[in-house]
């Protein structure tokens, strides 16, 4: 149980282009989730935080104009990065928790994104 | 304010033999801690959590972790390592500012098992 699908694996784009990527958990609700960064060699940087029905929380120094995000149902949650540009090239990991407080955190596989 | 430091980029170890990956932790109160799993280009595996109870908590793939109150440290521990044990490991720490759900990630620890 507990599985978090993120889609797609990986994506090329032209700078400029926006992309979406999508995070579903398949067999839970998810109240709260979360998409991070993760560059090469390094640990995962928080993004933000979104919470079914309400606005994400980004954390300090990302952009909420370029990385959007839509938290509208209990299995969905999309970022979209707008007007990509190379130094957004990244791998994003999006991860969902149920409503228990200290329940663990689900992750999805991660989505490679190269902009070219 | 909180913090979760894994001391070793990397460690190696040969198969069969047994291995530790170190973690300790600053805290306020009480510690929420988690150990996850990263394979290449996928994301985290979640291992085991501390909450409370038994200092020693048995998770997935034969892994355990122990807390320790009086060192703050919860280091994950396997008795016999396999080489596809290989991977990136991460120790981190509930966020209990602001009662939010975040996690303060460590910075990794690569393990290599060698056969």
């Amino acid at each position: 149980g507990a599985v978090v699908s993120q889609h797609p694996s990986w994506v090329i784009c032209k700078s400029g282009t926006s992309v979406k990527i999508e995070c579903r958990s398949l067999d839970f609700q998810a109240t709260t989730m979360f998409w991070y960064r993760q560059f090469p060699k390094q640990s995962l940087m928080l993004m933000a935080t979104s919470n079914e029905g309400s606005k994400a929380t980004y954390e300090q120094g990302v952009e909420k104009d370029k990385f959007l995000i839509n938290h509208a149902s209990l299995t969905l949650s999309t970022l979209t990065v707008t007007s990509a540009h190379p130094e957004d090239s990244s791998f994003y990991i999006c991860s969902a928790t149920g409503q228990g407080y200290n329940s663990p955190l689900h992750f999805g596989n991660g989505t490679r994104l190269t902009v070219t | 304010a909180q913090s979760v430091a894994q001391p070793e980029d990397q460690v190696n170890v040969a198969e069969g033999n047994p291995l530790t990956v170190k973690c300790t932790y600053s805290v306020s109160g009480n510690p929420y801690l988690f150990w996850y799993v990263q394979y290449p280009n996928r994301g985290l595996q979640f291992l085991l959590k501390y909450i409370t109870g038994d200092n020693l908590v048995k998770g997935s793939y034969g892994f355990e972790a122990e807390f320790n109150k009086s060192q703050t440290s919860f280091h994950l521990k396997k008795p016999s390592a396999l080489v596809s044990d290989s991977a990136l490991y991460f120790c981190a720490v509930r966020d209990k500012a602001g009662n939010n759900r975040k996690l303060i990630w460590g910075l990794g620890t690569s393990l290599a098992v060698n056969p």
